[in-house]
């Protein structure tokens, strides 16, 4: 298995415009995270899908993120209007429901200038 | 409310000097607590999970071990290529989301 896909790996993007970060899970797992990464916060859970029904999205920060699950294997975030603190790393993980580790993308790195 | 605390931030250590890093969790009902190491530019990389109290794990130089409060992860004799920020996660049975900690940054010099 390839692994958890995202991309892009990088993304600069000008304040305001719309940013879309995708990932493909690991196959046959049916948990889905979003988190971001930043070296003040550390890995910050944004919002959990499990069977591509989102469960918790208490962690999205504001109505500008929003995140989409249509299919077992892909998922969107999107950030609309995007502004210069939402400057991290985000990560896509999954897992396989029921407390089995969670895998890890390579990451976006998301620059807003 | 659930949190994972680890320390230190950071640590510097000579090649083949051991030492040990702490990662501290209230998570209600935990169901496992899991480690990772992380390279830059990189996502994080799995290395262990422990369910129960007084369970071990080891690898090549790793052991991590955990108790009702805190888990440790035991590095011995490390070498430059352990040198990663390493992280810890607990899960909770209620929730199913893995909570992390800020990280150790571990460095070791040759």
């Amino acid at each position: 298995d390839a692994g958890v896909i995202q991309s892009p790996r990088h993304e600069v993007t000008e304040m305001g415009q719309e940013v879309t970060l995708r990932c493909k899970p690991i196959s046959g797992h049916n948990s889905l995270f979003w988190y971001r990464q930043t070296m003040m916060r550390g890995l910050e859970l944004l919002i959990y899908f499990n069977n591509n029904v989102p469960i918790d999205d208490s962690g999205m920060p504001e109505d500008r993120f929003s995140a989409k699950m249509p299919n077992a294997s892909f998922s969107t975030l999107k950030i609309q209007p995007s502004e210069p603190r939402d400057s991290a790393v985000y990560f896509c993980a999954s897992s396989k429901t029921g407390g089995t580790e969670a895998f890890f993308g390579q990451g976006t790195r998301l620059t807003v200038v | 409310e659930d949190q994972v605390t680890q320390s230190p931030e950071a640590l510097r250590l000579q090649e083949g000097e051991s030492s040990s890093l702490n990662c501290s969790y209230t998570v209600s009902g935990l169901r496992g607590l899991f480690w990772y190491r992380q390279d830059p530019g990189k996502g994080p990389e799995f290395l262990f999970t422990l369910y129960s109290a007084g369970e071990e794990k080891e690898k090549e130089r790793l052991k991590a071990t955990l108790t009702k409060k805190e888990s440790f992860l035991h590095i011995t004799a490390p070498k430059p290529e352990d040198s990663a920020t390493y992280l810890c996660a607990g899960l909770s049975s209620g929730t199913y989301k893995y909570i992390f900690g800020t990280g150790t940054r571990l460095k070791v010099l040759a």
